[in-house]
């Protein structure tokens, strides 16, 4: 079992929805991330925060917002999603974003867009 | 961007039989990773290797950070059917802060 746990496991949206993705670890972990995954390509890394604030955005368009509300817990809200979208949603946790820290990932929460 | 060589894109073995598959780039890494993710799944760390020459084995998998910095292998051996799944490699730069970079992964099919 991961010890990182995405909800929900599945989501549908409408591109006029409004959705949350959530994200929890519990190993203490200070660096947390969210990445897109397309089907049988590699995870793309979207946003990172290290000690709960934002230290990374590849340039992922405003309609993904991500939140960190406490060093556990790290939220992706959805607002106006295209249908290009529809992806694999992956978090992931690490010991503090050094070189020597792993990253974690969670199942993912798969994701389409009607 | 950064790019990972991963080779081979997939492979279609019978059980029992080993299994090698690596990566390679242009530019040196600090740390070299590998996952294997299964459908429907998030990607599981196999193996982490952190020094040059670095030889290590989790099981039946033994992966190697080159010598050069510049790639990395992964060995499974006796293979079994639990084995099919996608492996990606991946490597991290001290320059690169939290970025890791991903191979386009090996997808391994292996029939019973």
């Amino acid at each position: 079992d991961t010890e990182v746990t995405q909800t929900p496991k599945h989501l549908v949206m409408g591109m006029t929805n409004k959705k949350s993705l959530k994200c929890e670890q519990h190993m203490g972990h200070r660096a947390m991330y969210w990445y897109k995954q397309k089907a049988k390509k590699p995870p793309e890394l979207m946003f990172v925060y290290s000690y709960e604030k934002l230290s990374i955005n590849e340039s992922v368009p405003s309609r993904f917002s991500p939140e960190c509300p406490n060093s556990s817990l790290l939220n992706l809200h959805l607002h106006a999603l295209q249908p290009e979208d529809s992806a694999l949603y992956l978090c992931a946790s690490s010991l503090g974003g050094l070189l020597n820290s792993p990253l974690h990932f969670g199942n993912g929460t798969r994701l389409t867009v009607t | 961007g950064q790019q990972l060589n991963q080779s081979p894109q997939s492979m279609f073995i019978q059980e029992g039989e080993d299994v090698s598959m690596n990566c390679t780039s242009s530019s040196i890494f600090n740390t070299w990773l590998w996952y294997k993710q299964d459908p429907g799944e998030g990607p599981v760390l196999l193996i982490a290797l952190y020094k040059a020459g670095e030889l290590t084995s989790n099981g039946r998998l033994t992966a190697q950070f080159g010598i050069t910095r510049k790639d990395s292998f992964l060995n499974i051996s006796a293979s079994i059917p639990s084995d099919v799944g996608i492996y990606f490699c991946a490597g991290q730069k001290e320059t690169s802060g939290s970025r890791l970079t991903f191979g386009e992964g090996t997808q391994l099919t292996v029939n019973p």
